[in-house]
């Protein structure tokens, strides 16, 4: 069965910092894809970031990129320039090209503090 | 294009009662799932409908049904109402399934 492990349940930085939220995923499948999705204070689920497995490229997204180390099972999210609006709960998901259900972490609190 | 919409986006129940949510996916996605998050259990897939069959099916009891109508929409059952069935519940949407999905605002289910 595939997991998704996200090892830091809260995290706090200071604004224009940047910060790395961690990532581990158990899976046997070698075609899927990996997501970073932000949920702020409102609930909406917003996608941040993804990454398809057999791409070796690691994806970013303006301030947000991704290192993916596939043979580690590891997918980490970095965002530079920290800014108050990213306050929010992260989760790092997994979906396989043979499955239509996304795994989710149990999710990191990230506080963006002044 | 419009996003996925969810109605109602908050609705309260009583135990033994039962609801029924319903998703509206973006436009040409045939793809829907349904997810619950809950502060102890945290996201967990219910099911996924493409093409008005569900295609996938989470560990959830058969209180939780759902199904998918011609045009992709989708609603939602849950018989039976049980405390522990209040949650938020997330529908996304997607093209084919098993790739992104993008999801609506949520129904906040309270169940008293």
């Amino acid at each position: 069965a595939q997991t998704v492990t996200q090892s830091q349940p809260e995290m706090s930085v200071q604004e224009a910092e940047t910060v790395t939220l961690s990532c581990t995923y158990d899976t046997s499948e070698n075609n899927y894809y990996l997501f970073w999705y932000k949920q702020p204070p409102s609930r909406q689920m917003i996608l941040v970031i993804r990454q398809e497995a057999y791409k070796q490229q690691n994806a970013t997204e303006n301030r947000f990129s991704v290192n993916f180390q596939k043979a580690a099972k590891s997918f980490s999210l970095k965002i530079s320039d920290s800014q108050l609006g990213d306050t929010a709960m992260y989760f790092c998901a997994f979906i396989s090209n043979r499955d239509d259900k996304i795994i989710f972490g149990k999710g990191t609190r990230l506080h963006i503090l002044p | 294009k419009a996003g996925v919409t969810q109605t109602p986006r908050y609705l309260i129940k009583t135990r033994g009662q039962q609801v029924t949510l319903s998703c509206s996916p973006i436009s040409g996605h045939r793809s829907v799932s349904w997810y619950q998050q809950t502060p102890g259990q945290g996201l967990q897939f219910l099911f996924e409908y493409f093409s008005e069959t569900q295609r996938n099916k989470g560990n959830f009891p058969g209180r939780f049904s759902g199904r998918q109508f011609s045009n992709s929409r989708s609603e939602m059952n849950v018989s039976t109402l049980e405390l522990g069935d209040s949650a938020l519940y997330l529908c996304a949407s997607s093209s084919q399934g098993g790739e992104t999905q993008y999801f609506g605002p949520g129904t906040r289910l309270l169940v008293l």
